[in-house]
């Protein structure tokens, strides 16, 4: 079975500032990737996702991650950090049958004024 | 846009009393996952279906909980009887898998249960 692992349950950034969330995951064959945002009272969002291809994913709202397999990461980075970037983050693996989604704990962002 | 539609947003009921929770897939999806998720145990698997056929309930207590599709458009989840300890925000997500590949999934808004 595979895992996730994000470091840190809780970033605090300023405003303007870099965000780096960070994932790592186990898996011997490279799976797909997401990075998901939840919102408060709503459902988890796809921020971006890696299936094949270029290494460094660009998705919504700014955000980026890179897929280095030889560190088995998918890092989530956005250069200036908004308010409105105050959120929880999932990072998500999945088999490439589909069949099984692997989220990690998730990370809260707080972005400081 | 398409997307995933959970009914009760909501549901507030006293221990014992059977919830029923709905989801509505994205059309042409034919993966479903429920999860739940709790401030202490984060999002667990509870069950999900390919083309309307379970794959894995094994994230599901048996003696209380039940998944089912009745058709493509339908998911439901209930719990008969409800405890105090199922309170949590109860998630559908559907995606798409062809061959080899599978899409993204889509997550609902999630019902809120809270079982007194």
């Amino acid at each position: 079975a595979q895992s996730v692992t994000q470091l840190g349950s809780h970033v605090s950034v300023s405003e303007g500032a870099l965000v780096l969330l960070r994932c790592n995951y186990s898996s011997s064959v490279p799976p797909y990737l997401f990075w998901y945002v939840q919102y408060p009272n709503q459902g988890l969002q796809l921020l971006l996702k890696y299936t094949t291809g270029a290494t460094l994913v660009k998705g919504i709202n700014g955000f980026e991650a890179e897929f280095k397999k030889s560190e088995t990461s998918f890092h989530l980075t956005k250069p200036s950090a908004h308010m409105s970037d105050a959120a929880e983050y999932f990072c998500a693996v999945s088999d490439l049958t589909g069949n099984q989604f692997y989220f990690g704990t998730g990370t809260s962002l707080t972005v400081i004024p | 846009d398409a997307r995933v539609t959970q009914t009760p947003r909501h549901k507030v009921t006293e221990m014992g009393q059977e919830v029923t929770m709905r989801c509505q897939p994205i059309l042409g999806h034919n993966t479903v996952f429920w999860y739940r998720q709790t401030m202490m145990q984060g999002l667990e698997l509870l069950a999900y279906f390919r083309n309307r056929a379970p794959l894995d309930d094994s994230g599901m207590p048996k003696d209380r909980f039940s998944a089912e599709m009745p058709d493509a458009t339908l998911a439901t989840l209930k719990i008969q009887p409800s405890e105090p300890r199922d309170s949590a925000v109860y998630f559908c997500a559907s995606g798409l898998v062809v061959g080899a590949g599978s899409s993204p999934l889509h997550f609902g808004n999630g019902t809120r249960l809270t079982v007194t």
